[in-house]
């Protein structure tokens, strides 16, 4: 079993609907959350970070991690062709080891 | 937000040859160096940790002779695939980090280099 598991997706969804991605993880250590965005063919950049449980707004972006239940979510809100990319999720005991998911793949089709 | 560049953003070459790859933080010191390995529609996979003037950490199943890392400065860091295979052909992404427990912030990732070996 992986530490952290993410649906790979595709998850095709018409513009301006609301995205939900979410990642389970096992590692209860981890204290550091955070969301990355990859084109294709671009390197990963940080969207969203969390450090331990709780919500996190940035504009159309929302990052809810549930320690609980090990598990964290990211919201989109009127998604955006713009939005089409891989997401990948990272967690961290340190802040600096990163942990990945799989990545989801998102379509936003206008 | 801090910047890494990495260069080149693609590269082709022979079966045999050695290529070399470079990263640089641009406005931050970077005092670890993270390089991973990404192929098609999968995750990133970390190669090696290299902390400036050290040698590099491997992770269990990436061959060290193979893949020459260098972390000479706190602004450079450099991989070198050294007689390259296809079946190294991926892209290749480094990661800075500023240093300190909690310095996450700081973290940012290069471009990614295409290697593309016939």
């Amino acid at each position: 079993q992986k530490e952290v598991e993410q649906d790979p997706g595709p998850l095709s969804v018409p513009e301006g609907a609301i995205v939900s991605l979410n990642c389970t993880y096992s590692n209860s250590a981890f204290q550091y959350f955070m969301w990355y965005r990859q084109y294709s063919r671009k390197g990963p950049e940080l969207l969203m970070y969390t450090y331990s449980s709780g919500n996190k707004e940035d504009g159309r972006f929302t990052a809810q991690v549930d320690k609980s239940s090990k598990y964290i979510s990211l919201f989109i809100r009127d998604s955006q062709p713009s939005d089409s990319a891989t997401y990948l999720c990272a967690m961290s005991q340190t802040g600096n080891m990163l942990t990945f998911g799989g990545g989801t793949r998102l379509m936003v089709k206008p | 937000g801090a910047v890494v560049s990495q260069h080149p953003s693609w590269v082709i070459c022979k079966s045999g040859t050695s290529v070399k790859i470079e990263c640089r933080s641009l406005d931050f010191q970077a005092t670890t160096m993270f390089w991973y390995r990404q192929f098609p529609k999968q995750s990133l996979m970390l190669m090696a940790t290299s902390n400036e003037g050290s040698k590099a950490t491997y992770e269990q199943g990436v061959e060290k002779d193979k893949f020459l890392i260098n972390h000479a400065s706190l602004t450079l860091s450099t991989l070198t695939v050294t007689s390259a295979h296809p079946e190294d052909s991926s892209f290749y992404i480094c990661r800075g980090n500023g240093g300190g427990q909690s310095s996450y912030n700081e973290q940012f990732f290069g471009p990614g280099t295409r290697l593309t070996v016939l």
